[in-house]
């Protein structure tokens, strides 16, 4: 129940084109869910979240749909760039236990 | 500047030797952690503490010790125990309290390989 499972495993896109990485989650006590975007050799930075009561967040390109029926949550990234290309996690909280349960990650090539 | 360090960026060991990763942070964050990565994997956590002089195993503690005797120190040893030791080691800190966003913000990380 405190899995959240990611998919694709890897991802290839071509410049331009939009990058969809997809979670599902079981625990309906999660309430904030996070997306962080690793290069290589660095540390994680958080990239977007989004809290249950809303369904969609958008920052520039990068928008979190959320659908709480079916409890998955995915990460569409519009006109795809090569400074994309990175692994992408996903990620659950409650506030009953601050600690994130992290998906698998989803490595994301941008072909030029 | 704010932010959590780690240091070193690269350590080098002899097998049977312990190993200690320095982590610190200034962004006053009560909640630290060590999470442990292999090449193509994702995070695992090896141990977290909320409070200082109190921590907890996550879900691959075995062959790791941690501390916590200040607010902004978290370092993690790598002892002789844990059976394969070289991977890519990330400290990340938080808030706790209230109806936060419990953004974890990660240091650089510590490459380790022992031969």
């Amino acid at each position: 129940q405190q899995q959240v499972k990611q998919s694709p495993q890897s991802l290839i896109v071509q410049k331009g084109g939009i990058s969809i990485i997809n979670c599902a989650y079981e625990n309906t006590a999660f309430d904030y869910f996070p997306w962080y975007q690793q290069f290589p050799g660095k540390g994680p930075a958080l990239l977007i979240a989004i809290r249950p009561d809303v369904s969609e967040k958008k920052e520039g390109r990068f928008t979190i749909s959320f659908n709480k029926s079916a409890k998955q949550f995915s990460l569409h990234i519009m006109d795809s760039q090569p400074g994309d290309s990175a692994t992408y996690f996903c990620a659950a909280s409650s506030s009953s236990n601050y600690q994130l349960i992290w998906g698998a990650g989803t490595k994301l090539i941008i072909k030029p | 500047d704010g932010g959590i360090t780690q240091s070193p960026k690269y350590l080098f060991r002899k097998e049977g030797q312990n190993v200690t990763l320095s982590c610190e942070q200034n962004l006053n964050h009560d909640a630290m952690y060590w999470y442990r990565q292999d090449p193509g994997q994702g995070l695992r956590l090896i141990y977290y503490s909320q409070i200082v002089n109190d921590f907890q195993k996550g879900d691959i503690a075995e062959g790791y010790s941690v501390s916590r005797e200040k607010k902004e120190s978290f370092p993690l040893t790598v002892t002789s125990a844990q059976k394969n030791p070289t991977a890519f080691y990330l400290c990340a800190s938080s808030f706790i309290l209230g109806q936060g966003t419990y953004e974890q913000y990660f240091g650089p990380g510590t490459r380790l390989t022992v031969t």
